[in-house]
């Protein structure tokens, strides 16, 4: 099975910074890979696919990059509705996985 | 606007079974494959199934810690994704989410409220 992990599990940050979490892959998924957020309470919200191609209607303060094994998902600008959690998913082969997930605070 | 409505959600005694539905709408269902994805309270995501399509013979795949105990169906005359849960375990306790796969990279690109299932005795 592909494990990923992310990096950092949890950041505080204040409204404006620029944030970055990395996605590792235990072994090369091409770009087969997704990003998503979970506000507390509610259902995972998709962000990026194809880990750089932005879901329709999601904001362009997110970005994401990578391939092979390391990805990252970047907010340029962070806004008051971006703390929330943020988990990737490989959709290269089966079982598919998810990270473990990111956890955005408030400073 | 897509919809995914999920239902049957509940408490159910260890060794027991239960069967959670999912209600479609907005798209064309019968064109989708269809997954579900679970979250333990206060726990990250875990992937549990997939279905795909009739193109596909609506093949399915399974995380291998419900392979042999769940299975997926659907049902596309009615827009409806199933998942029967038997031989429940404390460890399967979680919300539940219905999940659609878009066409591009299986990504999952709309996902339903979700819906709690507590096994306890």
């Amino acid at each position: 099975d592909i494990q990923l992990t992310q990096s950092p599990s949890f950041l505080s940050a204040s409204v404006g910074d620029r944030v970055t979490i990395t996605c590792r892959a235990s072994q090369g998924i091409g770009t087969f890979l997704a990003w998503y957020q979970q506000k507390v309470g509610k259902a995972p919200k998709p962000l990026i696919y194809a880990a750089s191609t932005l879901q329709s209607g999601v904001s362009s303060r997110f970005s994401g990059s990578g391939s092979g094994t390391e990805f990252t998902l970047t907010i340029s600008s962070l806004q008051p509705e971006d703390f929330a959690t943020y988990y990737c998913q490989q959709l290269n082969s089966f079982p598919l996985t998810f990270g473990p997930g990111t956890t955005v605070d408030i400073k | 606007e897509v919809q995914l409505v999920e239902s049957g959600g509940g408490l159910v005694q260890p060794g027991g079974s239960l069967s959670l539905s999912c209600a479609a709408s907005g798209f064309t269902f019968s064109d989708h494959y269809l997954e579900w994805v679970r979250q333990a309270p206060g726990r990250g995501l875990e992937w549990v199934g997939r279905i795909r399509n009739k193109a596909n013979s609506y093949t399915t795949e399974y995380a291998a810690s419900v392979k042999g105990r769940f299975t997926i169906s659907r049902d596309d005359s009615k827009s409806s994704l199933f998942l029967q849960m038997n031989n429940l375990r404390a460890e399967d306790t979680a919300v539940y989410y219905c999940t659609r796969a878009g066409f591009s990279y299986g990504f999952l690109d709309s996902w339903g409220q979700g819906a709690l299932v507590t096994v306890s005795s």
